[in-house]
């Protein structure tokens, strides 16, 4: 059955570094991917999507990259802050009505 | 423009009771999806509305969890017969259309508590 995995562990980096989050997804062949954040007691806030034909994408201090030979996206932010201090989480999905299936989130804690 | 809302925010209630939530999505959104959420774990899948229909309940943990969408809008999760397994935040989402290509809006959650 697919799978998506995320690091379970938080990612502690300083302020100021890039932070590099990790979705790897076996048994699938997803052709959208996206990426949520996840504040406590909040529910998930769209951030960006990457298609599968699509390497890279950008946003601000946001990137994202989409390898569907690793089976994995990698989400960087650069310069972080302390307020991107959250939970990220990856979702992937096929073509059609198909429902996105959530990986399970990593947490990023940035210190000043 | 308003956002998807939840209600109510919390709630509690003894084991053996009934309970509904409710998810007003935002207008014109064709898609729904209720996911359950236990203390710091992933988002667990329950059920994806199109309109009023249901294509994919796989997620429904077992026959005492129903849902129902009327007027392509509102929907209602109800539990019967809660358990204190049940005790999760429920989480409603919905997107301008179903698939993986539309991003999801979040609500805010009801916090369900089972005693």
């Amino acid at each position: 059955s697919q799978k998506i995995e995320q690091n379970s562990e938080a990612l502690n980096i300083q302020e100021g570094k890039t932070a590099t989050l990790t979705c790897n997804y076996t048994n699938y062949s997803p052709a959208y991917l996206q990426w949520y954040r996840q504040d406590p007691g909040r529910g998930p806030v769209f951030l960006l999507l990457i298609r599968e034909n699509e390497k890279e994408k950008r946003k601000e201090r946001l990137k994202v990259t989409f390898d569907t030979t690793l089976k994995q996206s990698l989400f960087h932010i650069t310069a972080s802050q302390p307020a991107d201090s959250a939970t990220y989480l990856c979702a992937l999905g096929n073509t059609g009505f198909q429902k996105l299936v959530f990986g399970t989130g990593t947490r990023l804690l940035v210190s000043p | 423009g308003a956002g998807v809302s939840q209600s109510p925010s919390n709630k509690v209630t003894e084991k053996g009771k009934d309970v509904e939530l409710r998810c007003d999505p935002i207008s014109g959104h064709t898609a729904l999806y209720w996911y359950r959420q236990s203390l710091g774990q992933g988002l667990e899948f329950l059920i994806y509305f199109q309109g009023n229909s249901a294509p994919d309940k796989s997620g429904l943990p077992s026959d005492r969890f129903s849902a129902e969408r009327t007027g392509g809008s509102v929907s209602t999760l109800t539990i019967q017969r809660t358990q204190q397994e049940d005790s999760a935040v429920y989480l409603c989402a919905s997107s301008f259309s179903g698939g993986a290509y539309y991003e999801q809006y979040f609500g805010p959650g009801t916090r369900l508590t089972v005693t």
